[in-house]
């Protein structure tokens, strides 16, 4: 079936620094993915529509500045999380929509960033 | 590793129906269940989000219950409307990662 990998499954970062999660589409060509977060026991929530050759588009209350996002290709999307703040830790998932099926979304396991 | 299977993977019920959707897990060590809705190309809807020591969350006509022993969750919609057409997923969140159901497509008749 549909594979989506996200990488790395968490990550430790100081404060300050900048970290990039990966989303890839492993055996299907997406031209969207999805970005959500994840706050402790809260719900998951949208971050942003990744499209390939195009800028994302963001959730409102979502700066774009500090997460930027890359979708390069039909396969990889990728997050930054720029000058991280303690703040930021959260978890956080992407999704891929199948461009042949059209349906449904393909997730990945998440990833877990804790900022010191 | 955790399995999350949701029962039915399509649902067609005319307008006014009370329905249940299925969800269960295998591994009952989960710290959330999540069930979002889905609409054709759209990201996820969160709907009603269970902590693992909660039993059951309430929003509207939305009901979603958790038995973490038996590694279940229903999602009950009462008095179904078109506007409810969509998929539905549920979620199981474990220490660093979370699993997604296949999800249950649901078609409300008018």
């Amino acid at each position: 079936g549909a594979v989506v990998s996200q990488h790395p499954s968490w990550v430790i970062c100081k404060s300050g620094t900048s970290v990039k999660i990966e989303c890839r589409s492993l055996d299907f060509q997406a031209t969207t993915m999805f970005w959500y977060r994840q706050f402790p026991k809260q719900s998951l929530m949208l971050m942003a529509t990744s499209n390939e050759g195009s800028k994302a588009t963001y959730e409102q209350g979502v700066e774009k500045d500090k997460f930027l996002i890359n979708h390069a290709s039909l396969t990889l999307s990728t997050l930054t999380v720029t000058s991280a703040h303690p703040e930021d830790s959260s978890f956080y998932i992407c999704s891929a929509r199948d461009d042949k099926t059209n349906s449904p979304l393909h997730f990945g396991n998440g990833t877990r960033l804790t900022v010191t | 590793k955790q399995e999350v299977t949701q029962i039915p993977a399509a649902l067609s019920v005319p307008e006014g129906e009370n329905l249940v959707l299925n969800c269960s897990f295998t591994d009952s060590a989960i710290y959330n269940l999540q069930w979002f809705r889905q609409d054709p190309g759209k990201g996820l809807t969160s709907l009603l989000l269970i902590q693992s020591s909660q039993r059951e969350q309430t929003s509207g006509r939305l009901n979603a219950s958790l038995d973490k022993s038996s590694g279940r969750s229903t999602l009950y919609i009462a008095a179904s409307q078109p506007g409810d057409s969509a998929t539905y997923l549920c979620a199981v969140k474990g220490g660093n990662d979370m699993r997604f159901g296949a999800g249950t497509r649901l078609t409300v008749k008018p």
